[in-house]
């Protein structure tokens, strides 16, 4: 079956330290995204990769790195410096439709619960 | 720049009733219309989705209808159920790229 893994499902860290959540699809899709919801509210953009080895900050990306060294894998690491960590965390990812007016549907992973002790 | 707004909830109905959950939008262009549906701890799941003006995209009930003259595309079910229950998110992507921009979110509440 396609889809997206993101594990763990829960995650808890103290503070000061550094965590990587994973990101992985089998659909074959070249755009992957992060986003950040908290309680309560929509989804916010923390960036986003269209193509291997190429990415971009979104609308919240500080505290935050990436990478992209492969098309199935779009790791976030969570630095000590994101002031506000906890969160639920969605990887997304799209087969970007390379034209105007493409219709771009999102599939979502299950997310990730972070929680800073 | 793009902005989504929804009707903000929590939306509590009753098992069987009409349900309307607001979405208006503002866009450059010609944007496609989705609305998405997160279970309590999930992700989200695409629900139905309109690419221009005067479609309808429906799914499991529900419906929505791209008006481009109110910029609108408001979500109804006709008879909701208990498993409903989730939160309902409206999004659009612009003709200019591939990003997606999320409303608030609206959370419905179905009693028995």
């Amino acid at each position: 079956d396609g889809g997206i893994t993101q594990s763990p499902k829960y995650l808890f860290r103290k503070e000061g330290q550094n965590v990587t959540l994973s990101c992985e699809q089998n659909l074959n899709h070249d755009a992957m995204y992060w986003y950040r919801q908290d309680p309560g509210q929509g989804l916010r953009l923390i960036y986003y990769s269209q193509i291997v080895n190429d990415f971009q900050k979104g609308d919240i990306a500080e505290g935050y790195s990436v990478s992209r060294e492969k098309k199935e894998s779009f790791p976030l690491t969570v630095t000590s410096a994101q002031k506000n960590p906890t969160a639920f965390y969605l990887c997304a990812s799209d087969r970007t439709s390379g034209r105007a007016g493409g219709m771009n549907e999102q599939f979502f992973g299950p997310g990730t619960r972070l929680t800073v002790l | 720049g793009n902005s989504v707004t929804q009707m903000e909830g929590p939306v509590t109905l009753s098992e069987e009733a009409f349900l309307t959950i607001n979405c208006t939008y503002t866009a450059t262009g010609y944007p496609s219309l989705f609305w998405y549906v997160q279970y309590p701890g999930e992700g989200l799941q695409l629900l139905l989705k309109a690419t221009k003006a005067d479609d309808k995209g429906s799914n499991k009930g529900f419906e929505a209808t791209y008006r481009k003259e109110t910029t609108s595309f408001h979500l109804e079910k006709g008879s909701v159920q208990v498993s409903d229950s989730a939160v309902y998110f409206c999004a659009l992507t612009d003709n200019a790229g591939n990003m997606l921009t999320f409303g608030g979110g609206t959370r419905l509440m179905v009693k028995p």
